[in-house]
């Protein structure tokens, strides 16, 4: 089992909302990353950072924003969220050079 | 453009039964190739990661292949379970950084009725 955690698992919230997806791992990896993901769809990488206060955008254009203060934190923000955020985002984290490991999402719906 | 094609799309089969999966890609070069297991409302989670020089490995009931000439790769489920009803998603990754630019397949969902 990996020790890499999200919360909320599920959020219902309505427009323009500020919302912050948190993901915290306690195996001590400098990697970590965050996928969106639709239905039927593959994992799209949105942010992606190496160690602490570095952060970069990934493939997929995102509104959202992340921070790395510490090494086990990981969060997403959403400033104004919109319908078009709906979906599920995966936050994941990697300390060897093939390992990945993926927390169990959070599913987001804007209404 | 580096691609990842699972099939087939969905799969449905009796308990017991042996399945196959399949994942065609263009990615080069070439790093490694991963299977995920994604059960329905969670996180995926690791079953085989394949090198290039490997061509088969194995975890538990699931057998995965490798042909990095052909670009093919294959994951073989014996006597399915009802637990195995999952989404199944090949991974690549390429050489670019120490863990590669990976490339997701959009998965296979696999069935198990008993």
């Amino acid at each position: 089992e990996a020790d890499i955690y999200q919360t909320p698992r599920y959020l219902v919230i309505g427009t323009g909302k500020k919302i912050t997806l948190e993901c915290s791992q306690t195996m001590g990896h400098d990697k970590m990353y965050w996928y969106q993901q639709d239905p039927g769809m593959e994992l799209h990488l949105i942010h992606y950072s190496y160690g602490v206060n570095s952060t970069e955008k990934g493939d997929l254009s995102s509104e959202s924003t992340v921070s790395r203060i510490r090494t086990e934190h990981f969060p997403l923000t959403l400033e104004s969220a919109r319908p078009s955020h709906t979906s599920q985002y995966l936050c994941a984290s990697s300390g060897g050079r093939w390992e990945l490991f993926f927390g169990e999402g959070s599913r987001l719906t804007v209404l | 453009k580096n691609q990842v094609e699972q099939s087939p799309q969905s799969l449905i089969i009796l308990e017991g039964k042996n399945c196959t999966l399949q994942c065609n890609y263009t990615v080069s070069p070439f790093s490694n190739l991963r299977w995920y297991k994604q059960d329905t409302g969670r996180g995926p989670v690791s079953l085989t990661i394949m090198t290039f020089s490997e061509n088969t490995k194995s975890n538990g009931r699931y057998t995965a292949t490798l042909d990095a000439d052909t670009k093919q790769s294959s994951l073989h489920i014996t006597a399915s379970q009802l637990s195995d009803s999952a989404s199944y998603i090949c991974v690549v990754s390429d050489r670019g950084s120490t863990l590669g630019r990976l490339y997701f397949g959009r998965g296979t969902q696999l069935t198990v009725w008993p």
